[in-house]
């Protein structure tokens, strides 16, 4: 199966500017996770979505972040405007409701905000 | 969630067995010990999964005590391709589907 695909990889962006990431969790997933790890930190969760619907938003820093899942399917987190400490990099997750086992992780996005 | 103490690094060499051990002192009764594996410029990959006594796949053990309140992961004959960060996590294991608390993680330096 078609694990977590995050796009893009990286981003450069200026301070002030707008970036929207994309998340697409493994098919059938109701789970989605949206993490940041910023440099020299842990990985910290910002927040979860059940379907469309946001379960958990306890980790969003700020009501510059904004995160959104139309239909349950792929996620997005859009950063306006975005802030030198936006810089980081953000991991999706997304796990099935039901049974045991772990969260599928992507590979991430690279922000990096000058 | 139960917090979680691991070492911050530990070395090795290839072949070896290595044992790496998590303190969860105030694991909850419906938690689970989970483990995950990252490589750099990558996402956490889930490696094994344990609620008690001992799990084994194909990558690695789980040794859970009765008490529960450690577990240890347990990398038989290690290779270079094994250098990363362990994380060692502790939530309910269906239950609501919680978000996961990392802490530093065990990077773990395998020579040759």
């Amino acid at each position: 199966e078609a694990g977590v695909t995050q796009f893009p990889s990286h981003s450069v962006i200026e301070k002030g500017q707008t970036v929207t990431l994309r998340c697409d969790p493994i098919s059938g997933h109701d789970n989605l996770y949206w993490y940041r790890r910023v440099m020299g930190k842990e990985i910290k969760f910002l927040l979860h979505f059940v379907k469309e619907s946001k379960q958990d938003e306890s980790g969003m820093p700020n009501n510059r972040f904004l995160a959104e899942r139309t239909g349950g399917t792929y996620s997005t987190l859009k950063v306006q405007p975005a802030e030198l400490e936006d810089s980081g990099v953000y991991f999706c997750a997304s796990s099935p409701s039901e049974g045991l086992g772990g969260y599928t992780f992507g590979s991430g996005t690279r922000l990096t905000v000058v | 969630l139960a917090k979680t103490t691991q070492p911050i690094s530990m070395d090795s060499y290839e072949g070896q067995e290595v044992n790496i051990t998590c303190s969860h002192n105030n694991i909850a009764t419906n938690d689970y010990i989970t483990w995950y594996q990252q490589f750099p410029s990558q996402g956490p990959r889930f490696i094994i999964q344990g609620y008690k006594t001992k799990v084994t796949n194909e990558v690695a053990s789980l040794f859970i005590p009765a008490d529960r309140k450690s577990s240890t992961l347990s990398l038989p004959r290690v290779s270079l391709s094994d250098t990363a960060v362990y994380y060692c996590l502790v939530a309910p294991g269906t239950t609501g589907r919680r978000a996961l608390t990392f802490g530093s993680g065990t990077r773990l330096q395998v020579q040759p």
